[in-house]
């Protein structure tokens, strides 16, 4: 399969630990957000998103954290696994104004066994 | 497979070429979008549309490109003179598109890798 982000920040954890992927957003307008995750060869996959109107979403062993006060979102993964070694994106989106997705710039996570 | 699928999943041309790609979304999906990917970057988004309606186009997409969906199901993006610059993973994404929906999630296919020679 291809690489995907061949030059981008890199996140090495070892299995078990626990994930903290950052990203920081660019409009203050945005009022959704998601972040996704793209395995070599592979496109996006959704993995969890979050509302304007809120601070903290969970779900199955990750949660998202929006602090709107400094435009940053974060991607905390509970016990990484080896599966979880991708590049993570996170997108933004303006409702009103659209669908269109913005996207970050990327992470990629390496899991070490 | 009830996913996006898009095809050809790779496609190498030669500088001038006209290359056709195509998508099949999520069945029941209203919105498709077409982004475009190049090695070390996030998805670039190019355009979408509601049904058959192209709604939104990017700066990205020049007179070269050109995309339709005639009956609001499959779409096509096609680039015709291809440039080495042209070369990246074109991606298609899907989502529901219902009008009062807080959330509109995209749902992505595997791509088609283009590399012009």
């Amino acid at each position: 399969g291809e690489s995907v982000g061949l030059h981008l920040p890199t996140l090495s954890v070892q299995e078990g630990d626990n994930s903290i992927i950052n990203c920081a957003y660019s409009n203050s307008a945005s009022d959704y957000f998601i972040w996704y995750k793209q395995e070599s060869g592979k496109g996006p996959q959704f993995i969890i998103d979050i509302r304007s109107n809120m601070d903290k979403r969970q779900g199955q062993r990750v949660t998202v954290l929006l602090n709107k006060t400094v435009k940053h979102l974060s991607l905390q993964i509970a016990a990484t696994q080896p599966g979880d070694s991708a590049v993570y994106f996170c997108a933004e989106n303006i409702r009103a104004a659209g669908n269109k997705l913005t996207f970050g710039g990327g992470t990629r996570v390496l899991v070490k066994p | 497979d009830t996913g996006v699928s898009q095809d050809p999943r790779h496609k190498i041309t030669k500088r001038g070429q006209n290359v056709t790609f195509r998508c099949d979304p999520i069945s029941e999906h209203n919105r498709l979008y077409w982004y475009r990917q190049t090695l070390g970057q996030g998805p670039e988004f190019l355009t979408y549309f509601q049904n058959e309606a192209q709604l939104e186009k990017s700066r990205l997409l020049s007179d070269r490109f050109s995309a339709e969906r005639p009956k609001g199901s499959f779409s096509t993006l096609e680039i015709q003179r291809t440039e080495q610059g042209d070369s990246a993973m074109y991606l298609c994404a899907s989502s529901l598109g219902r009008a009062r929906a807080s959330t509109d999630t995209q749902y992505f296919g595997p791509g088609t890798r283009l590399t012009v020679l």
